[in-house]
């Protein structure tokens, strides 16, 4: 299979700070997703990226996508302890189901 | 607001035992999804399903078989469990376009002693 992977196992950041999780991929897409997931949670999307598109927002998220390099980015801005959580990108393959990377623990301190 | 839910949230199983861990979704969506998630391997795909009597292999199915019998139902069944599928598995459900949005359920966490 062909995986979404992001660059990083773990951030740590303090309340307020920005921070960025970077996903890379192997196969041609139509649309990359970025999901959450809170501690003994299911997955939940955040963003759906579309390829034609080079960013998108929602509220204190943005994501940005580069077709050419098969990279995309998440940023939170002015982070909360809340915001602490395993972040995952995802695409499908196939158009059958998605296919998530190992995901990004982010750590978000008073 | 998408809602799957998941029963049992927690089962603990002896090896050779069987297990059947179900999945309801109430939002009309043709596609559902069994993955299982274990720590170093993100969430992998184990069966899904494009509709109510159909059933799909995904990329680990050996060990599992999975059934759906309406719209709403869709259970994963260990017919003889080992401890390698000790993990925690999500379900979740889809509209029928491949590149939308999946909503999933709470998980399961299952233990096989």
């Amino acid at each position: 299979s062909q995986l979404a992977e992001e660059n990083l196992w773990a951030l740590s950041v303090h309340e307020g700070e920005s921070v960025t999780v970077n996903c890379s991929y192997k196969t041609s897409i139509t649309a990359l997703q970025w999901y959450r997931q809170k501690s003994g949670e299911g997955p939940a999307q955040l963003i759906l990226i579309r390829s034609n598109e080079r960013e998108k927002r929602n509220g204190r998220l943005r994501a940005t996508l580069d077709t050419s390099s098969q990279s995309s980015s998440l940023s939170i801005t002015a982070t909360r302890c809340e915001d602490t959580a395993v972040y995952f990108c995802a695409h499908y393959q196939g158009g059958r189901a998605l296919i998530f990377g190992t995901g990004t623990t982010v750590s978000v301190s008073p | 607001e998408a809602a799957v839910t998941q029963s049992p949230r927690n089962k603990v199983a002896v090896t050779g035992g069987k297990v059947t861990l179900s999945c309801n979704q109430t939002n009309n969506h043709n596609n559902m999804y069994w993955y299982r998630q274990d720590t170093g391997h993100g969430l992998r795909l184990i069966h899904y399903s494009y509709g109510a009597g159909s059933t799909e292999k995904g990329d680990i199915p050996d060990g599992y078989k999975a059934s759906r019998p309406s719209q709403e139902n869709f259970s994963l069944i260990l017919e003889l469990a080992t401890p390698s599928q000790t993990s925690v598995y999500f379900c979740a459900s889809g509209p029928d376009r491949g590149g939308d949005t999946q909503y999933f359920g709470p998980g399961t966490r299952l233990l096989v002693l």
